[in-house]
């Protein structure tokens, strides 16, 4: 185990909710990753988080937002939930300095119905 | 063009056979690469880093050819177990975010 977890592990919202997950990095690392993955798909980057600020974006609306707090545990918010943002999302954190080696939490699975 | 492109699959082979995947990046810039490893609704976990001179990890065997932007893995003497996804990734520097191929599905068959 990486020493990531992620809160909840499943959840199911409708449509036009707002949904918001949860992130706990190892011990030691500074750097939050959050990344979609959809059925079939490799995981696609939203953002990253360092020292509390967003540190980096994919193409993801506005209406993907994310925090860091000083303890560098991150939450992942999604507005106005459509049904394609049913997907894996994965979260990783990495160690000061070495940004390429991202561990991976169990990840929370999100059904939009 | 996709940044990176792996074989669709899926590979369905016998238990003890070779199989070889196969990516390409696009972006020259790119500098660590990797295999991951996802099995079934679970999350990706690294399998080898891949460099420039090859290198071998028991069964498993990874090469990067730079000039022609391409990484390969090459899994010898299958097992049962090693039946997963298995996801090409490439980063382009430090901080910069990990970028994965869309994965080829491996069926290992008894």
């Amino acid at each position: 185990e990486t020493g990531v977890t992620q809160s909840p592990t499943h959840l199911i919202k409708t449509r036009g909710q707002q949904v918001t997950l949860r992130c706990s990095s190892q011990s030691g690392h500074n750097t939050v990753s959050w990344y979609q993955q959809a059925l079939g798909q490799g995981p696609q980057f939203i953002f990253q988080y360092y020292r509390e600020e967003e540190n980096g974006r994919g193409n993801f609306p506005p209406r993907f937002s994310g925090l860091q707090f000083p303890n560098y545990s991150s939450e992942l918010n999604v507005n106005a939930l459509e049904l394609d943002d049913s997907a894996l999302y994965l979260c990783a954190s990495s160690p000061p300095d070495r940004g390429r080696e991202q561990y991976f939490g169990p990840g929370t699975r999100l059904t939009v119905t | 063009r996709k940044e990176v492109e792996q074989d669709p699959g899926p590979f369905n082979v016998p238990e003890g056979a070779t199989v070889a995947f196969n990516c390409t990046y696009s972006n020259s810039a790119s500098q660590s690469f990797f295999w991951y490893r996802q099995d079934c609704r679970k999350e990706p976990k690294l399998l080898m880093s891949v460099y420039s001179s090859g290198n071998e990890d028991g069964r498993f065997t990874a090469q990067l050819n730079r000039a022609s932007q391409y990484i390969s893995l090459l899994i010898r003497d299958s097992k049962l177990s090693d039946s997963a996804t298995y996801l090409c990734v490439v980063n382009i520097a430090g901080n910069t975010p990990l970028v994965f191929g869309k994965g080829t599905r491996l069926s290992v068959i008894a």
